[in-house]
């Protein structure tokens, strides 16, 4: 069965400062794809960054990029240069090669303090 | 704005009523996919429509809920006969669905409280 795992239920950072949150995963799909979302108070899940399973580069998006050691089955989001508005739900998803939907953890709550 | 839509944002009813939530989804997407969040936790899938076809459901979507996506545009989720338990964020995505490009686009959610 997949599987996502987030063992950070919250965190706390500094502003300006990077911090990574953990993500580990399982899953016997050679082919897949790795998802993180952030969700503030107000619900909506927003895309940050997508790792592929056959990527052969760490994947980035501005201040996010995304830790991926496949034999470890981490997948952890590093954020530089942390803001106030990073505040929120932070949440990694994997989708199986074969199926349609995303499987999510449990979150971690971000809070950024000044 | 082009992103996904959900309508009603908020809903309250009455156990035992039914209601009934829309989704649009980003337009040249032909995926679309309805997932339940309940406090504290990550959403949890309940189904999701290629086109107009329906091609997976979660064990979660009981005889009480159906989607539908008549047209492979728009969706709406009924849930009849509503129990306290309904009470949950329902979001919806959507995604172009070819390989390499599959990342779910979410929209605001709608939440609902069933008294």
């Amino acid at each position: 069965a997949q599987k996502i795992t987030q063992t950070q239920p919250g965190m706390f950072v500094q502003e300006k400062e990077a911090v990574t949150l953990d993500c580990t995963y399982d899953t016997s799909d050679p082919s897949y794809g790795l998802f993180w979302y952030k969700q503030p108070s107000s619900g909506e899940m927003i895309f940050l960054i997508y790792q592929g399973s056959y990527d052969q580069q760490n994947a980035t998006e501005g201040r996010y990029s995304l830790n991926f050691q496949k034999a470890r089955k981490s997948a952890n989001l590093v954020i530089s240069a942390s803001q106030l508005g990073d505040s929120a739900m932070y949440f990694c998803a994997m989708k199986g090669g074969s199926q349609g939907n995303l499987i999510f953890g449990k979150g971690t709550k971000l809070s950024v303090k000044p | 704005d082009t992103g996904v839509s959900q309508n009603p944002r908020h809903k309250i009813t009455k156990r035992g009523q039914n209601v009934t939530f829309r989704c649009d989804p980003i337009s040249e997407h032909n995926r679309l996919y309805w997932y339940r969040q309940t406090l504290g936790q990550g959403p949890e899938f309940l189904t999701y429509f290629q086109n107009e076809a329906q091609l997976e459901k979660s064990r979660l979507l009981s005889d009480r809920f159906s989607a539908e996506r008549p047209k492979g545009s728009f969706s709406t989720l009924e849930i009849q006969r509503t129990e306290q338990g309904d009470s949950a964020m329902y979001l919806c995505a959507s995604s172009l669905g070819l390989a390499g490009q599959e990342t779910q686009y979410f929209g605001p959610g709608t939440r609902l409280l069933v008294l």
